[in-house]
């Protein structure tokens, strides 16, 4: 499977800005668009943005997306305890089967 | 309000199939196509493939091509995703996941997940 590559962790206290990124290629970010999904384990991922920086209604103004030739990255602004989660990229990769890829994951961890 | 309820979890034998369904309410389900991802512990969620809510249409992920088949009942809502020959490696929890037909590529609403654990 394609691999779209996230850091592993990510942290920062309170208020604190934290930034994850998502690096691709030229089959998957470079050509389509990108979404980024929230999970808690144990329950169903929640979609946080798509189209690279679209935020579904619902979803605070904190989290925000950006992408930039094969590279993309999510950033929470005014980061908050109930931030901590993992967080995954996703696109479509067409470099062998038109596959929708996920990322590598961030945990997020609040300190 | 959009809802996508799941089946509940199952424990198979290696060898054998599994059929998850997924209801959905609250919205046209002819007008959306319903996604399946699959998550197995420490790992990253994983595509299977996506069916037409309106025309049955297929995609699979090559990985599950030929183990997975995609159907939709219409009429009753309801979203299936059956598993053959099933290995350990099929332990996971699978989730449905709502993508409208037209826009930008959206998995906005999800089902609560299945666990599937494939035991001898």
């Amino acid at each position: 499977q394609s691999v779209l590559t996230q850091p592993p962790s990510a942290s920062g206290t309170p208020g604190q800005r934290v930034t994850i990124s998502c690096s691709g290629s030229s089959s998957n970010i470079g050509s389509y668009s990108v979404s980024w999904y929230q999970h808690f384990p144990g329950t169903a991922p929640k979609l946080l943005i798509y189209n690279n920086n679209q935020r579904p209604s619902g979803v605070p103004d904190r989290f925000s997306g950006s992408k930039s030739g094969t590279s993309a990255s999510l950033a929470i602004s005014g980061l908050q305890s109930e931030d901590e989660a993992d967080y995954y990229c996703a696109a479509w990769d067409d470099s062998l089967s038109d596959d929708y890829v996920f990322g590598t994951g961030t945990k997020v961890t609040v300190l | 309000q959009v809802q996508l309820v799941q089946s509940g979890a199952e424990v198979k034998k290696p060898g054998a199939s599994v059929k998850v369904s997924c209801k959905a309410s609250g919205y046209t389900f002819t007008g959306y196509a319903m996604q399946w991802v699959r998550q197995a512990p420490g790992q990253r969620p994983e595509w299977m493939g996506w069916i037409n809510g309106g025309n049955s249409n297929t995609k699979y992920s090559q990985k599950f091509q030929g183990r997975v088949t995609l159907t939709r009942d219409a009429s009753a809502s309801t979203a299936y995703m059956e598993l053959s020959s099933l290995t350990a490696e099929d332990t996971a929890v699978y989730y449905c996941a709502r993508e409208p037909l037209v826009g930008a590529t959206q998995f906005d609403y999800w089902g609560q997940g299945t666990r599937v654990t494939v035991s001898s």
